[in-house]
């Protein structure tokens, strides 16, 4: 299965936008790029994913690398409630979800 | 929408008891799986479904039993339980294909 590179800690202030970045330089044709973030004690939350092209939902933007071996995702306005750890993973068509250990975004007021 | 169920939400036990992790869904989802999370580490596949009735192992299956005998139910089983099984497990569903997955609360299991 591809795997996926991630930075294992990110900073950011209050209201600004964020950019977490994710390698996956073995994506297949057939792999989805899912993320998604845990807060404190909590389950995982889906965020967004994609295929090939840019996707945008009310929670985040994902960027995608023309040869699809990167992918960004974009938090506009980052919050407090944005602190979490955020999961890059690559889904092939049908196939099971393998997690990495993500990125610890940590939001200074 | 009760979504992802996870019964219960803590338990302690016992080295060499075994117990049930119940995961109960109601969104018809075909797929759904297992996971644990051990302090500061991610999460780690154990375990998954594609439909009732077919199940395959993960990254770390050794320990654990699984069944499907329906589409909402996908228990999991812990044969006898070792210390190094304390962690947190989260039980995970999907539609077919790359519909994202829908997360439980949890149930946080420590094995003395």
């Amino acid at each position: 299965d591809a795997k996926t590179t991630q930075p294992n800690s990110m900073e950011s202030n209050e209201e600004e936008p964020v950019h977490l970045p994710c390698n996956h330089s073995t994506i297949s044709g057939t792999d989805y790029i899912h993320w998604y973030r845990q807060l404190p004690s909590q389950g995982p939350e889906y965020v967004i994913h994609g295929l090939t092209s840019n996707v945008n939902n009310r929670m985040a933007s994902l960027a995608i690398a023309e040869d699809r071996k990167s992918s960004t995702l974009i938090l506009h306005r980052a919050t407090l409630r944005d602190a979490a750890v955020y999961y890059c993973i690559l889904r092939r068509f049908g196939s099971q979800f393998y997690f990495g250990t993500g990125t610890s975004l940590t939001v200074i007021p | 929408n009760a979504g992802v169920t996870q019964t219960p939400k803590f338990q302690v036990l016992k080295t060499g008891q075994s117990m049930t992790l119940q995961c109960a869904q109601d969104m018809n989802h075909e797929y759904m799986s297992w996971y644990r999370q051990d302090p500061g580490m991610g999460l780690r596949l154990i375990h998954y479904s594609v439909g009732a009735g077919i199940t395959d192992q993960g990254e770390v299956p050794n320990g654990y039993n699984v069944s499907r005998s329906t589409t909402e139910d996908f228990p999991l089983r812990l044969l006898s339980a070792a210390p190094s099984q304390t962690s947190v497990y989260f039980c995970a569903s999907s539609s077919w294909g790359n519909q994202p997955q829908h997360f439980g609360d949890g149930t946080r299991l420590s094995i003395l």
